[in-house]
């Protein structure tokens, strides 16, 4: 079946530094990755996705690339903000077919990020 | 404002009385689904809906029910709740089954 496994946390950062938040993935077929952020006492919002392989998916300086010869789906920041604490879900969608669950995501467990001044 | 929007946001009960937790988007989405989150498991698949009156079960759907009577609606039906389904609770929607899914705020249940 699919599965998705997150890097440990919680990570914790000062303003400025790098981040990466490591992701990878079983699936059969061709998935779409995701990255959803949800900030403390809140819903999940997608952050980005990427549904082939090599694509790179970004929003608000956060990137991460398909690789399929790795399975792997990393995310990546160049520089944090504080407001980017929140915890970080990396999850895979089949396209679904043949008695499948449709629509489902998988998500991995889960990234806690802190960001400190 | 398109919107998921869930209640109630927060709901403490005793084990066996039976509750539902609303769920309603304004996005005209065919593609309804709850999720569950526990600490370090992630979100897992509770129920999905297609459409109005097709829904199926997803990864975890023992003690749950759901219907779809309209598009809009897609309430969770704990009938006899125990101890083991306090969680955070998200519904989410789409368009379509291979569409972005959008969630909503979640609600957080305690079964005494």
């Amino acid at each position: 079946g699919n599965s998705v496994t997150q890097m440990e946390g919680p990570v914790t950062l000062s303003e400025e530094a790098f981040l990466t938040i490591n992701c990878t993935y079983t699936a059969t077929g061709y998935p779409s990755l995701f990255w959803y952020v949800q900030y403390p006492g809140e819903g999940l919002q997608l952050l980005l996705k990427a549904t082939k392989a090599d694509d790179k998916g970004s929003n608000k300086g956060f990137e991460a690339t398909y690789r399929k010869e790795t399975t792997s789906f990393h995310l990546e920041k160049g520089s944090v903000q504080v407001s980017d604490s929140a915890v970080y879900f990396c999850a895979l969608r089949n396209p679904g077919a043949g008695g499948t669950s449709y629509g489902k995501l998988t998500f991995g467990q889960g990234t806690i990020l802190t960001v400190h001044p | 404002e398109a919107q998921v929007t869930q209640n109630p946001r927060y709901l403490i009960t005793v084990t066996g009385k039976k509750l539902t937790v609303t769920c309603s988007q304004n996005m005209n989405h065919e593609y309804m689904s709850w999720y569950r989150q526990d600490p370090g498991l992630g979100l897992r698949q509770i129920y999905y809906s297609m459409n109005v009156e097709v829904t199926d079960k997803g990864d975890v759907p023992e003690g749950y029910k759901v219907s779809r009577k309209e598009k809009r609606n897609f309430p969770l039906i704990l009938e006899s709740p125990s101890p083991n389904q306090t969680s955070l609770y998200f519904c989410a929607s789409s368009l379509g089954h291979r569409e972005t899914q959008y969630f909503g705020p979640g609600t957080r249940l305690l079964v005494l």
